[in-house]
């Protein structure tokens, strides 16, 4: 069974478009996440869930919206799509323990605004 | 957060050992060392991770110098399949897994 799954897997879209990705985790972790990876390689969290409640918010644009309807689950939404949203996303996820922090991550869905 | 420190790339022959150095000269007492890779096309791995301890587990070895300031990830027997950009990242205890990725160093394991 995959432990962390993304829906789409490519998402092609054009500008001014609104979309959504899904994350699942089946591993029973409290904790969930999203990345960013653009054209450069380089991977950047955008925000973090702990029991449904946001703890990690970086600076990212408001047209991106996370929602975490449960424990396992936490959405991507990205309204107005512009160019340089671009990339791929990576969902993750992570049981909190004191000093310890694996991270399992989702295949990524690869988003292309045209 | 402390930064890290990584060479761009680095060959290795498969079946020998590859040794993955990582500088991190600021980190503080309470930031851990992980390692995790990405092969291509996938998602980052997670590999290992310690405090002051050296560690291992049946990925591999990572050798923190007694002060801290850099470490080692030790792959023993590389693979053709071990060939990923491998990321070296601090973190501190409470900072809710935020792991700050670099540019990794390419590893490239040969035949």
């Amino acid at each position: 069974d995959t432990a962390v799954s993304q829906t789409p897997k490519y998402l092609v879209t054009q500008m001014g478009n609104d979309k959504s990705i899904k994350c699942e985790q089946n591993l029973g972790h409290d904790t969930m996440y999203w990345y960013k990876q653009d054209s450069k390689k380089f991977l950047k969290i955008m925000f973090s869930y702990n029991n449904k409640e946001l703890i990690i918010n970086e600076t990212v644009p408001n047209r991106f919206s996370p929602k975490s309807p449960d424990k396992a689950h936490l959405n991507l939404h990205i309204n107005s799509l512009e160019l340089g949203d671009s990339a791929v996303y990576f969902c993750a996820s992570s049981q909190w323990t004191a000093g310890s922090y694996e991270q399992y991550f989702g295949p990524g869905t690869r988003l292309t605004v045209t | 957060d402390a930064k890290t420190t990584q060479p761009t790339s680095m060959d290795c022959a498969e079946g020998r050992a590859a040794n993955l150095p990582c500088n991190h000269s600021t980190i503080s007492g309470n930031e851990y060392v992980y390692w995790y890779r990405q092969i291509h096309s996938q998602g980052p791995q997670y590999i290992i991770h310690g405090l002051k301890n050296n560690e291992t587990n049946e990925m591999a070895s990572l050798i923190i110098t007694e002060d801290r300031k850099s470490s080692t990830l030790i792959l023993p027997h590389a693979t053709l399949r071990d060939t990923a950009v491998y990321y070296c990242i601090v973190r501190p205890t409470d900072s809710w897994g935020k792991l700050q990725f670099g540019a990794g160093t390419q590893v490239v394991v040969t035949p």
